[in-house]
């Protein structure tokens, strides 16, 4: 069965700080990896994925993550926080590319 | 890009009252669409999947005959959440994904904003 956790609930992190929102997975067979950002009552939005290729993904607002096969982790990277990037952060799997499993969401938060 | 517009933001009625969600892909054609609830501070729920002009495929213990999905179109898929109760309020999702999206390898699902239900 597919699964993904996401250790933290809640990250706290000062502006300008790196961030990092950390995701591990458990799927058979080849992973699309992707990150969802969610603001207060919104739907997903789409930061990026991982299929294949380089390791290391750039998504959209500077954020990046990095694919590790052998620690079937994907965590969601930024190397400057901002204010704005406060919401919920979703990372979901999956599996050659069929139906999606998403993590428990973990809640960001930049302080001033 | 993709765009999904799920109406309304917002819904308040009665208990024992239906009421209708829409999600619609506006500038692709969706084959097949989710249907997603989500708790307070928890993780989406997947109800059901729709494929366009077929059966929606409920997920265990969702009741197909409570939650009425449709998929007349390649662009609109509706959710009635049929005689509604209290504990039916929650934030419902839907999100969409094209043919073309899957064919190119881009797999990326395209989410609505959400609507939120409150049952009186």
């Amino acid at each position: 069965a597919q699964s993904v956790a996401q250790p933290e609930d809640q990250v706290n992190v000062a502006e300008g700080n790196p961030l990092t929102v950390k995701c591990t997975y458990s799927v058979s067979g080849n992973p699309y990896l992707f990150w969802y950002v969610q603001y207060p009552n919104r739907g997903l939005q789409f930061l990026l994925k991982y299929i294949t290729g380089d390791n290391l993904v750039k998504g959209s607002y500077g954020f990046e993550a990095e694919f590790n096969k052998s620690q079937t982790s994907f965590h969601l990277k930024k190397p400057s926080a901002l204010v704005s990037d406060s919401a919920l952060y979703f990372c979901a799997v999956s599996p050659y590319g069929q139906n999606f499993v998403f993590g428990p969401g973990t809640r960001l938060s930049v302080l001033p | 890009g993709a765009v999904v517009s799920q109406h309304p933001s917002w819904v308040i009625c009665k208990s024992g009252t239906s009421v209708k969600i829409e999600c619609r892909s506006l500038d692709f054609q969706a084959t097949t669409m989710f249907w997603y609830r989500q708790f307070p501070k928890q993780s989406l729920m997947l109800m059901a999947t729709s494929n366009e002009g077929s059966k929606a495929t409920y997920e265990q213990g969702v009741e197909k005959d409570k939650f009425l999905i449709n998929h007349a179109s390649l662009t609109l898929s509706t959710l009635t959440v049929t005689s509604a109760h209290p504990e039916d309020s929650s934030f419902y999702i839907c999100s969409a994904r094209g043919s073309r999206e899957i064919s190119s390898g881009a797999n990326v699902l395209t989410f609505g904003a959400g609507s939120r239900l409150t049952v009186l």
